[in-house]
């Protein structure tokens, strides 16, 4: 079964670098998302992107975030200087023309 | 008004009981009710979902029922295993991105 794969697993960075998420998403799908989820706490939604551009985005995904679709295939969150309080569960998650959206398995990012 | 709400937070039902957690929305947009199953470290999974124009779905053990007048959605899990031990988010969709507002989940524990 096709399957929305995410790298890497798990991430740990100082506070003040960048990190880059990345996602595979489903091949044939055509809207992409970022969820986050802070540990032990609800999934928060990030931003959609479809037709190479953001179509909706939260409060949460202010200047230091960027989604970029670079080559086709990949779909990626950059965090440009990282926060305590970016430490999460990352989930990238895309779907067709329908309303299912299928999941990846999550980045866990720790910023030390 | 763009809240899930969920309840309850944390649910303990023996095997072969019946499991139910309850959902409600304010915002009359929502136009989708997905129900996702999560187990620890993994990404949230489809389970079922509903539109409002349906007041009960089933497939298998699980069903969704729906009241479009209270704004309120629940899911009931029949003969409860063990296996279904794991968070349980219900959640909301609307417009052209569709992207998801989750309710703060319930951990479901099924004891043997």
């Amino acid at each position: 079964e096709p399957e929305v794969t995410q790298t890497p697993s798990h991430q740990v960075t100082q506070m003040g670098q960048e990190v880059i998420l990345r996602c595979v998403p489903i091949s044939n799908h055509l809207y992409f998302y970022w969820y986050r989820q802070i540990l032990g706490q609800k999934v928060e939604f990030l931003v959609s992107f479809y037709n190479n551009e953001i179509s909706e985005k939260s409060e949460i995904f202010d200047d230091q975030f960027s989604v970029e679709r670079p080559d086709g295939s990949n779909f990626t969150l950059k965090i440009r200087s990282t926060k305590l309080e970016d430490s999460a569960m990352y989930f990238c998650a895309s779907r067709t023309e329908g309303n299912t959206i299928y999941f990846g398995e999550g980045s866990w990012l720790t910023v030390v | 008004q763009q809240q899930v709400k969920q309840s309850p937070q944390s649910l303990i039902v023996q095997k072969g009981g019946i499991s139910i957690i309850n959902c409600a929305y304010e915002n009359t947009a929502f136009d989708y009710f997905p129900w996702y199953q999560q187990f620890p470290g993994k990404g949230p999974a489809l389970l079922i979902a509903i539109r409002p124009d349906v007041s009960e779905k089933k497939e298998g053990r699980f069903t969704i029922s729906f009241n479009k007048s209270a704004k309120q959605f629940s899911l009931h899990i029949m003969d409860s295993q063990p296996g279904d031990s794991a968070t349980y988010f219900c959640a909301a969709s609307k417009g052209s991105a569709r992207q998801l507002t989750f309710g703060s989940g319930t951990q479901l524990t099924v004891l043997p």
